[in-house]
């Protein structure tokens, strides 16, 4: 159980077009679904926290019209990388948890590796 | 802000032998402890977690413990396997609050050597 995927694993785009990564929980609902950026040897860093119905919380220094969240359901929330530049390419990784606050565990997806030439 | 430090970023060890990876965090509010392993191109995978309530714990290989007074918790892998080879992350957060989030360590690079 707990299962997290992302859409696509990998995807490559041109400067300036716009490119939209999808997180679904398969065998759970999802009231809270949080989105990271991970570069190359680094930690995870939390970019927002989505929860469903309401507008994302954007943490420190994400532009929120450029990384444009979506969580219209219990299963699925969005992103999208609006206007993308080569110093967006990062690996994506989106997590999900199943019930506000008690227990804390997130159940993460394999993420999406983003590359803008 | 809430902080993590993990030390260290590297760990090279023999098969067989054991490794330890230690994490201090900076908000004593803190109660849930999670441990994450994280294999090249994938996403973090749960390992085992601890909350505050109590002092260690322990899953086959795995143990964890958790000094409250000193802000510090550790990972501890025993018999240490090929297949262990992984970045391995610390994180801490607030159970029970809506808006908890979870804060990383920097994550330890651990090699096993054959």
């Amino acid at each position: 159980g707990a299962v997290v995927s992302q859409h696509p694993s990998w995807v490559i785009c041109k400067s300036g077009t716009s490119v939209k990564i999808e997180c679904r929980s398969l065998d759970f609902q999802a009231t809270t679904m949080f989105w990271y950026r991970q570069f190359p040897k680094q930690s995870l860093m939390l970019m927002a926290t989505s929860n469903e119905g309401s507008k994302a919380t954007y943490e420190q220094g994400v532009e929120k019209d450029k990384f444009l969240i979506n969580h219209a359901s219990l299963t699925l929330s969005t992103l999208t990388v609006t206007s993308a530049h080569p110093e967006d390419s990062s690996f994506y990784i989106c997590s999900a948890r199943a019930r506000p606050g008690l227990p804390n565990e997130q159940f993460f997806g394999p993420g999406t590796r983003l590359t803008v030439l | 802000g809430e902080n993590v430090e993990q030390h260290p970023s590297t760990l090279s060890v023999q098969e067989g032998d054991s490794a330890v990876i230690k994490c201090t965090y900076s908000d004593s509010a803190s109660n849930y402890f999670p441990w994450y392993k994280q294999e090249l191109g994938k996403g973090p995978q749960l390992i085992i977690d601890i909350r505050s309530n109590v002092g260690e714990k322990k899953d086959q290989r795995i143990a964890v413990t958790l000094n409250k007074t000193a802000k510090h918790f550790s990972l501890h892998i025993t018999e240490t396997q090929p297949e262990d080879s992984a970045v391995y992350f610390c994180a801490a957060s607030r159970e029970g609050s809506s808006a908890s989030k979870i804060i990383f360590g920097s994550g330890t690079r651990l090699s096993i050597r054959p």
